[in-house]
């Protein structure tokens, strides 16, 4: 089983509002990353996790908050967004040693901020 | 600071022809490249991984090479199919753990039954 599962696919919210972006996944991998990606652009890092610790934040704005509640799982907590926080949300994963830390990407969610 | 480019931008061949993607990197002391591919509005799937000791990678028809001297990598598509239009990335790794991918600014191929 190489998946890493996001939910939910498509998510419209208003600036107000407070919603989650979930991510799971099950190889046993103790590295999970969060990327936003714009249209025609390569995605961007915004958080890592290295055994459920926080290990590198990209200098993202508070309203975006992250949460690795184990292993297995990784949320991405959205508070009083942007127009300009519309974008692809990523979730990724790897071995942090021996595999060659291969990356495994899910499918996204595509977020839109009205 | 490590910087990935990749050439062309943009390709459009007729289906059926054999073409050549190019990936570049600023920093040869890498740990590991990888090949993506992304359908529109879609995550990415991986589909070659190059360690920095190989040389090339192969799954199906696709073929992937590294010289890491130089700072290049090709990944090759035999006998293109319309299935394989999409935008295909290439990342860079530094370290092992969880150093993050550098990633390239893709090319979008179109290939034209």
């Amino acid at each position: 089983d190489t998946e890493v599962t996001q939910t939910p696919k498509h998510l419209v919210m208003g600036m107000t509002n407070k919603k989650s972006l979930k991510c799971e996944q099950h190889m046993g991998h103790r590295a999970m990353y969060w990327y936003k990606q714009k249209a025609k652009k390569p995605p961007e890092l915004m958080f890592v996790y290295s055994y459920e610790k926080l290990s590198i934040n990209e200098s993202v704005p508070s309203r975006f908050s992250p949460e690795c509640p184990n292993s297995s799982l990784l949320n991405l907590h959205l508070h009083a967004l942007q127009p300009e926080d519309s974008a692809l949300y990523l979730c990724a994963s790897s071995q942090l040693r021996d595999r060659g830390s291969e990356a495994f990407f899910g499918q996204g969610t595509r977020l839109t901020v009205v | 600071k490590q910087e990935v480019t990749q050439i062309p931008a943009a390709l459009s061949v007729p289906e059926g022809e054999n073409l050549v993607l190019n990936c570049s990197f600023t920093d040869s002391a890498i740990y590991n490249l990888q090949w993506f591919r992304q359908d529109p509005g879609k995550g990415l799937t991986s589909l070659l991984l190059i360690q920095s000791s190989q040389r090339e990678q192969t799954s199906g028809r696709l073929n992937a090479s590294l010289d890491k001297s130089s700072g290049r990598s090709t990944l090759y598509i035999a006998a293109s199919q319309p299935g394989d239009s999409a935008t295909y990335l290439c990342a860079v790794k530094l370290n092992s753990g969880n150093t993050p991918l550098v990633f390239g600014k893709g090319t979008r191929l179109s290939v034209i039954a």
